[in-house]
């Protein structure tokens, strides 16, 4: 079975500094996607990032991006120049990309980081 | 229009209520979603619907009866609930089952 680990229950970064938010996965499968969810207070999961397993190249998206080292099954994302509307637990996810159909498509997430910004 | 919407925001109900929780997408998706979220831990899944048929059911008890009606929209019934179900209840809408998926801002459900 899948799991996701995310390490780092809290962090904390100053206004416009740069953090790392760390994940780590199991898996036996080749085929597979990670994303990155954030979850302000307001509570609504955004989608930050994707990563197809197959793509060597990290995804980048404005100021986030991961570092995704298949290998080692590590998925962290950077978030560079910080800002206050960066606060929210952030989650990462993972998806199979078998086509089993059923329960095999379903995200699996971590237990998630709660990312403080201090001004 | 990348827009999951939910209804209610908030919901207080007592454990004799029936109430029924609404969520609307029209983004064309064909794979539509419910889960459950307790404060501070990640979202648990309830249900799935791929193309208005019910494709998972993560062993959730029957006092939570999901409903697609059409591609567009998805319910959850709720009957005889206890206070331990009072928590976030999130839906998602994804292109298919095999796709990324798009949160609604949640229906915060306190059971009394």
């Amino acid at each position: 079975a899948q799991t996701v680990t995310q390490s780092q229950p809290e962090m904390s970064v100053q206004e416009a500094e740069t953090v790392t938010l760390s994940c780590t996965y199991d898996t036996s499968e080749s085929d597979y996607y990670l994303f990155w969810y954030k979850q302000p207070p307001s509570r609504q999961m955004i989608l930050v990032i994707r990563q197809e397993a197959y793509k060597q190249q990290n995804a980048t998206e404005n100021r986030f991006s991961v570092n995704f080292q298949k290998a080692a099954k590590s998925f962290s994302l950077k978030i560079s120049d910080s800002q206050l509307g960066d606060a929210a637990m952030y989650f990462c996810a993972y998806r199979s990309g078998m086509n089993y159909g059923g329960a095999t498509n379903k995200l699996i997430f971590g237990t998630g980081t709660l990312l403080a910004v201090q001004p | 229009d990348t827009e999951v919407t939910q209804t209610p925001k908030h919901l207080v109900m007592g454990m004799t209520n029936k109430k029924s929780l609404k969520c609307e997408q029209h983004m064309g998706h064909r794979a539509m979603y419910w889960y459950k979220q307790k404060a501070k831990k990640p979202p648990e899944l309830m249900f799935v619907y791929s193309y208005e048929k019910l494709s998972i059911n993560e062993s959730v008890p029957s006092r939570f009866s999901p409903e697609c009606p059409n591609s567009s929209l998805l319910n959850l019934h709720l009957h005889a609930l206890q206070p331990e179900d009072s928590a976030l209840y999130l839906c998602a809408s994804s292109q298919a089952q095999s796709y990324e998926q798009y949160f609604g801002p949640g229906t915060r459900l306190t059971v009394t």
